[in-house]
């Protein structure tokens, strides 16, 4: 599966968006981008995921730039309880496969 | 509400003696994952199994056992063979959907070894 480079920490405001940045230069055709969360001392929580297009769901969209190479997560209005750990995580999900998750991005909503 | 449980929340052990770790999901996923974690690492994986009564060795299999007789449980043993045993346990399931799966993630197990 192909590596990402995430940045390890971003603030943002209560209230305004939050974008996540994730380099993934070395993604294959065949490999989706995932997205996860994790609070202190709980388990991974399921963002969203995408292979080529551009994802919306209730938690966030996640937009992935043409040659793939690049993605970025966002939570469109930011409250204090999405300060949290966030992975992008890159895999060829076609059975049964371990998730490798990286150092990640530690994100913090300022009041 | 449909998800998945993981029991206790934490656990404590003394050394040189065997531990399992529940894990039950009501979703209906036909795969199912342990991971370990420890403090400021990323997740490696322990077993997976991906139907009933058949189960495959992650990366840190040693000293760990389990099972899985039935689609909707999957127990984990920290045997006493497990050199270092203290960490979070997660346990997760998935389904395929549109051609992919989707890795779904429990509370947590932290297990301490005294």
């Amino acid at each position: 599966d192909a590596k990402t480079t995430q940045p390890p920490s971003m603030d943002c405001a209560e209230g305004r968006a939050a974008n996540l940045p994730c380099n993934h230069s070395t993604i294959s055709g065949n490999e989706y981008v995932y997205w996860y969360r994790q609070i202190h001392s709980q388990g991974p929580q399921y963002i969203i995921h995408g292979l080529k297009n551009n994802e919306t769901n209730e938690m966030a969209s996640l937009i992935i730039t043409e040659d793939r190479k690049s993605s970025t997560l966002i939570l469109p209005h930011a409250t204090l309880r999405d300060t949290a750990v966030y992975y992008c995580i890159v895999s060829r999900m076609g059975s049964a496969r371990q998730l490798t998750f990286g150092s990640g991005t530690q994100l913090t909503v300022l009041p | 509400d449909g998800g998945i449980t993981q029991s206790p929340k934490y656990l404590f052990r003394k050394e040189g003696q065997n531990v399992t770790l529940s894990c039950e999901q009501n979703l209906n996923h036909d795969a199912m994952y342990w991971y370990r974690q420890d403090p400021g690492q990323g997740l490696r994986l322990i077993y997976y199994s991906q139907i009933v009564n058949d189960f495959q060795k992650g990366d840190i299999a040693e000293g760990y056992s389990v099972s899985r007789e039935k689609k909707e449980s999957f127990p984990l043993t920290v045997t006493s063979a497990q050199k270092n045993p203290t960490a979070f346990y997660l346990c997760a399931s998935s389904i395929r959907r549109g051609g992919t799966d989707t890795q779904y993630f429990g509370p947590g197990t932290r297990l301490t070894v005294l």
